[in-house]
């Protein structure tokens, strides 16, 4: 079991361009969600995968945003025309579905800084 | 709707002294409460867990109680020691579309000096 990895670690960009995380999760989780921390703040939901379906998107997440997990594996996350406000964690995490009794394993997270 | 607050930091103590740290709930509904850690350059990790009222959960010498009465899950840890060092996130899951959606606090970073 090696954990949820995210790539990459950090990511400079200027205002305007676009960027792409990704995510892999646990071997055999079948969720996988996203979240954002802003500095000195908790995570914040933004959207939910049950297998290779999008089941759920928060508020947080404009139009600029998208995220996929083809195959139900992998996920990644793009954030298009990028601006100074999205800079940010952004983690993922992912579980194995037990309900109530469900545990979220986080990811190291993808640390954005937007120029 | 569904909050979580938790007691501002930054906390610093002496190694070896009592840990309260105090968190408090908003939730419609019977949510899981859940402490996690994020130490210096690395991701969160689960302390600790409780599924129902009067539930504690322990972990690495650190408890709380899921107090339903006083909407509370206070993490507390007899004798803390430098390697506690870290910002710790009192958070509620609640359902949604049949997954746990979590709601975090805004964190307390805790200092523990030798």
């Amino acid at each position: 079991d090696t954990g949820v990895s995210q790539d990459p670690r950090h990511k400079i960009t200027k205002r305007g361009q676009n960027v792409t995380f990704r995510c892999d999760p646990i071997s055999e989780h079948n969720r996988l969600y996203w979240y954002r921390q802003t500095l000195g703040q908790g995570p914040e939901f933004l959207t939910y995968f049950q297998n290779e379906a999008q089941l759920e998107k928060s508020r947080l997440l404009s139009d600029r945003f998208s995220a996929e997990r083809p195959k139900g594996s992998f996920s990644t996350l793009e954030i298009q025309r990028t601006e100074q406000g999205d800079s940010a964690m952004y983690l993922c995490a992912s579980s194995l579905g037990q309900g109530a009794w469900e545990t979220q394993y986080f990811g190291p997270g993808t640390r954005l800084l937007v120029l | 709707g569904n909050s979580v607050t938790q007691m501002e930091g930054p906390v610093t103590l002496s190694e070896e002294a009592f840990l309260t740290i105090n968190c408090t709930y908003t939730a419609t509904g019977y949510p899981s409460l859940f402490w996690y850690v994020q130490y210096p350059g690395e991701g969160l990790q689960l302390l600790l867990k409780a599924t129902k009222a009067d539930d504690k959960g322990s972990n690495k010498g650190f408890e709380a109680t899921y107090r339903k009465e006083t909407t509370s899950f206070h993490l507390e840890k007899g004798s803390v020691q430098v390697s506690d060092s870290a910002v710790y996130f009192c958070a509620l899951s609640y359902g949604i579309q049949g997954a746990q959606k979590l709601v975090f606090g805004q964190g307390t970073r805790l200092t523990i000096n030798p």
